[in-house]
């Protein structure tokens, strides 16, 4: 049973390609991000939503557009592909509660741009 | 054995020591801690969080360390074993009442290497 899972695993596809990550969390929770990490195993944040609404976006590139169809879903899409978008996209779920905001991830998808 | 983050990426530890990954963080209104481990292909896993009210917090072989005053986080991890072989990354948020809540900032990550 995953908690948080994540489609395709690995993406290998052209430049100029527009192409779509899937996420899904059974958790309940109310929060999803996408976080992309680096060759340099960097990881940092690009979206957040909360009960379908966008509340997190750190200066990304429009040509990436996250879509929240329910809470239990964000997917990532992404038009004309470029080189340096090559990562690893991580999708991540929460519940805020006063103890915190404990984030799980699930198991990333690995995209390759040629 | 130590490590000191960006400096020391990668800790080697022999199998049923005690390790120790140290993680200076940059917000002094950081208010809530994580520390996440990564296996080789997979996602970052919790191990363990502390607010900033706290200074230490202990988990299952894992204790959390937090001095705010000089910004440094630690965990430690008793008798470590060949499965702690991993990616350990520290990660900061703001207090709820600011912007940077929700927004994990992440370390650089320190490898662990456990060897028999």
């Amino acid at each position: 049973d995953t908690a948080v899972s994540q489609t395709p695993k690995y993406l290998v596809t052209q430049m100029g390609n527009d192409k779509s990550i899937k996420c899904e969390q059974n958790l309940g929770h109310d929060t999803m991000y996408w976080y992309k990490q680096d060759s340099k195993k960097f990881l940092k944040i690009m979206f957040s939503y909360n009960n379908k609404e966008l509340i997190i976006n750190e200066t990304v590139p429009n040509r990436f557009s996250p879509k929240s169809p329910d809470k239990a879903h964000l997917n990532l899409h992404i038009n004309s592909l470029e080189l340096g978008d090559s990562a690893v996209y991580f999708c991540a779920s929460s519940q805020v509660t006063q103890g915190g905001d404990t984030q799980y991830f699930g198991p990333g998808t690995r995209l390759t741009v040629l | 054995g130590e490590s000191v983050g960006l400096h020391l990426p990668t800790l080697s530890v022999q199998e049923g020591d005690n390790s120790i990954i140290n993680c200076a963080y940059s917000n002094s209104a950081s208010d809530y801690f994580i520390w996440y481990k990564q296996e080789s292909g997979k996602g970052p896993q919790f191990i363990i969080d502390i607010r900033s009210n706290m200074d230490k917090r202990q988990g299952q072989r894992v204790t959390v360390l937090l001095n705010k005053t000089v910004k440094h986080l630690s965990l430690q991890i008793a008798a470590t074993q060949p499965g702690d072989s991993a990616v350990y990354f520290c990660a900061e948020m703001g207090a709820m009442t600011t912007d940077s809540w929700g927004k994990l900032q992440f370390g650089a990550g320190t490898q662990v290497v456990v060897t028999p």
